[in-house]
């Protein structure tokens, strides 16, 4: 069963800091991995979709890296913003069931002025 | 278009009742998703739909609930009778193609008292 974990569940770091949020995942036979941001009281925005036979995409300040191998996506936000504040979650498409969306537990990120 | 679009967005009510939550996907969107998102369990999918058919539903909880698409521009997910634990926010999403971003509503906060 496919499981998907994200570390840490919860990041505050002052503002203009590079960081790094993390998922894994336990089945590497994945169709795609997408970066979702949820601020509260709200749904989800994709940010990133990444194919499994890609390494990264860049959006802006944000870029997301995949090495299915071993299981792990990172999120890299430059120079982080107050606006930037909100949940992280990534998602994995089975290589099973293409149409489905396994999540995260989520990283809590919030920057601070 | 105004996006996937969430009815109510919130619902207060008491253990026996009925609740009905509405979705009106994007339009041409041929996939539909609906997920409930608690602290505990975090986002799951509850069931989804192609073409107005259900295809998987391996993830409503209990028989208490069901869910409907009678056209392309509306689904129900029906609680009856409900219980405090399914309190949560649930979640519609669509999208055009199997795999691609998933576009997602503002949710429906559910209180069962």
């Amino acid at each position: 069963k496919q499981e998907v974990t994200q570390i840490p569940a919860a990041l505050s770091v002052p503002e203009g800091e590079n960081l790094v949020l993390n998922c894994s995942f336990t089945d590497s036979a994945i169709y795609n991995l997408q970066w979702f941001r949820q601020d509260p009281g709200k749904g989800l925005t994709s940010l990133l979709l990444i194919q499994s036979s890609q390494r990264e995409q860049t959006s802006g300040r944000l870029n997301a890296s995949l090495d299915k191998s071993s299981g792990r996506s990172t999120l890299y936000i430059a120079a982080s913003q107050p606006g930037d504040s909100a949940t992280y979650l990534c998602a994995v498409s089975p290589s099973y069931n293409t149409d489905k969306l396994i999540f995260g537990t989520g990283t809590r990120l919030q920057v601070f002025p | 278009d105004a996006g996937v679009i969430q009815s109510p967005r919130h619902e207060v009510t008491e253990m026996g009742q009925e609740v009905t939550l509405r979705c009106k996907p994007i339009s041409g969107h041929d996939y539909l998703f609906w997920y409930r998102q608690t602290m505990m369990r975090g986002l799951e999918l509850l069931i989804y739909f192609n073409n107005n058919v259900p295809i998987d539903d391996s993830g409503m909880p209990e028989d208490r609930f069901s869910a409907k698409m009678p056209n392309a521009s509306f689904s129900t997910l029906k609680i009856q009778p409900s219980e405090p634990r399914d309190s949560a926010v649930y979640f519609c999403a669509s999208t055009a193609r199997p795999a691609d971003e998933q576009f997602f509503g503002p949710g429906t906060r559910l209180t069962v008292l």
